[in-house]
């Protein structure tokens, strides 16, 4: 197993087109969260996924934002109609669910800048 | 809402040297406490996690403890390496599902040979 695999590592595209994010996570792992992370601040919470079902989006996550995880495996994560503030690098993690050692496993991340 | 605070911001030490990141929180009814290190322009990889029983875990160089009366960890690294230079982050989890967490902005730390 190689980790948490993210694809693209970077993707530059124009205001208001359309990008998707790809997050493949150790294979064991049920658990599959996004963060996004902008220059100079730590990660903040999107969503997370448990197996195929998404458990919780953050107020953060707007309309233009969605993301799935069909059977439970690999995840894909859409921005729709792009917009500048949406330039960030997108954090995928990946966990087992096991009380009181979640312990999250971090992808490298895929950095989008709009221009 | 929970409110994750590292200081300093950013800190310069020499080769050698021991030294202290610390993180401070604002809700003490935690689950647990991780720490990451990020190097620029990748993902992070867990340090070290705290259970909210215990006081402290070590890694090697490193040692993180855990106050929550005082809503306070460190992160102690020894003999601080060149290659110890990178972000650290700590990140505290909304409730027991400790992946879904609130992260420090993180205290990038540089050791200069």
């Amino acid at each position: 197993d190689t980790g948490v695999s993210q694809d693209p590592r970077h993707k530059i595209t124009k205001r208001g087109q359309n990008v998707t994010f790809r997050c493949d996570p150790i294979s064991e792992h049920n658990r599959l969260y996004w963060y996004r992370q902008t220059l100079g601040q730590g990660p903040e919470f999107l969503t997370y996924f448990q197996n195929e079902a998404q458990l919780e989006k953050s107020r953060l996550l707007s309309d233009r934002f969605s993301a799935e995880r069909p059977k439970g495996s690999f995840s894909t994560l859409e921005i729709q109609r792009t917009e500048q503030g949406d330039s960030a690098m997108y954090l995928c993690a990946s966990s087992l669910d096991v009380s009181g050692a979640n312990v999250l496993t971090f992808g490298a991340g895929s950095r989008l800048t709009v221009l | 809402k929970q409110e994750v605070t590292q200081i300093p911001a950013a800190l310069s030490v020499p080769e050698g040297e021991n030294l202290v990141l610390n993180c401070s929180f604002t809700d003490s009814a935690i689950y647990n406490l991780q720490w990451f290190r990020q190097d620029p322009g990748k993902g992070l990889t867990s340090l070290l996690l705290i259970q909210s029983s215990q006081r402290e875990q070590t890694s090697g160089r490193l040692n993180a403890s855990l106050d929550k009366s005082s809503g306070r960890s460190t992160l102690y690294i020894a003999a601080s390496q060149p290659g110890d230079s990178a972000t650290y982050l700590c990140a505290v989890p909304f409730n027991t599902n400790a992946g879904k967490s609130t992260f420090g902005d993180g205290t990038t730390l540089t050791v200069k040979p």
